[in-house]
């Protein structure tokens, strides 16, 4: 079935670092890719997505580009705040009528000043 | 936007009774719902997706006997983790779809962390 795989964290960076954080994914067909973020006491909110090969989703200085021949979906930022740290989830969409979202496990993302 | 919010936000209860956890659609109908459970330092899990007026859909290994739910307005979920135990502990979320949404909608409720003594 479908599946993400993502890093495993901790992931612990200095203010001003640059941040990746790998997932790769498989699924059947052209699913939609989404990272999701988690701030501490808080629920998960939508950080970008990307709905097919090449594209690129990008918000709040992050980006994640959608790469199809390596089944991937890397999140990047080039320089990490302090208030960046949370815990990071990337997760697929099918294509079908269900609108199931399968997620990875999670990277918690800690950033000292 | 579109928010979900759920209710109670956190619950302490002893073994073998009973919890109901409310999610509402605030400002839209929503006609499906998921509800997925989240174990600490893990991600979520799909328990279940419902469907206004009809019975949910119950992921594998998920006890729909255990974990009941009811979608009967289009504004209401709620699931009643039945005679809980510790193992039972876990950060329950739910996320809400109406209609002419997508896969894309991101309508999550905060979560309701559930502590079984």
């Amino acid at each position: 079935g479908d599946s993400v795989t993502q890093m495993e964290g901790p992931v612990t960076l200095s203010e001003e670092a640059f941040l990746t954080i790998n997932c790769t994914y498989t699924a059947t067909g052209y699913p939609s890719l989404f990272w999701y973020v988690q701030y501490p006491g808080e629920g998960l909110q939508l950080l970008l997505k990307a709905t097919k090969a090449d594209d690129k989703g990008s918000n709040k200085g992050f980006e994640a580009t959608y790469r199809k021949e390596t089944t991937s979906f890397h999140l990047e930022k080039g320089s990490v705040q302090v208030s960046d740290s949370a815990v990071y989830f990337c997760a697929l969409g099918g294509r079908d009528s269900s609108y199931k979202l399968i997620f990875g496990s999670g990277t918690r993302l800690l950033v000292r000043p | 936007g579109a928010v979900v919010s759920q209710h109670p936000s956190w619950v302490i209860c002893k073994s073998g009774t009973s919890v109901k956890i409310e999610c509402r659609s605030l400002d839209f109908q929503a006609t499906t719902m998921f509800w997925y459970r989240q174990f600490p330092k893990q991600s979520l899990m799909l328990m279940a997706t419902s469907n206004e007026g009809s019975k949910a859909t119950y992921e594998q290994g998920v006890e729909k006997d255990k974990f009941l739910i009811n979608h009967a307005s289009l504004t209401l979920s709620t699931l009643t983790v039945t005679s809980a135990h510790p193992e039972d502990s876990s950060f329950y979320i739910c996320r809400a779809i109406g209609p002419g949404q997508s896969t894309d909608t991101q309508y999550f409720g905060p979560g309701t962390r559930l502590t079984v003594l």
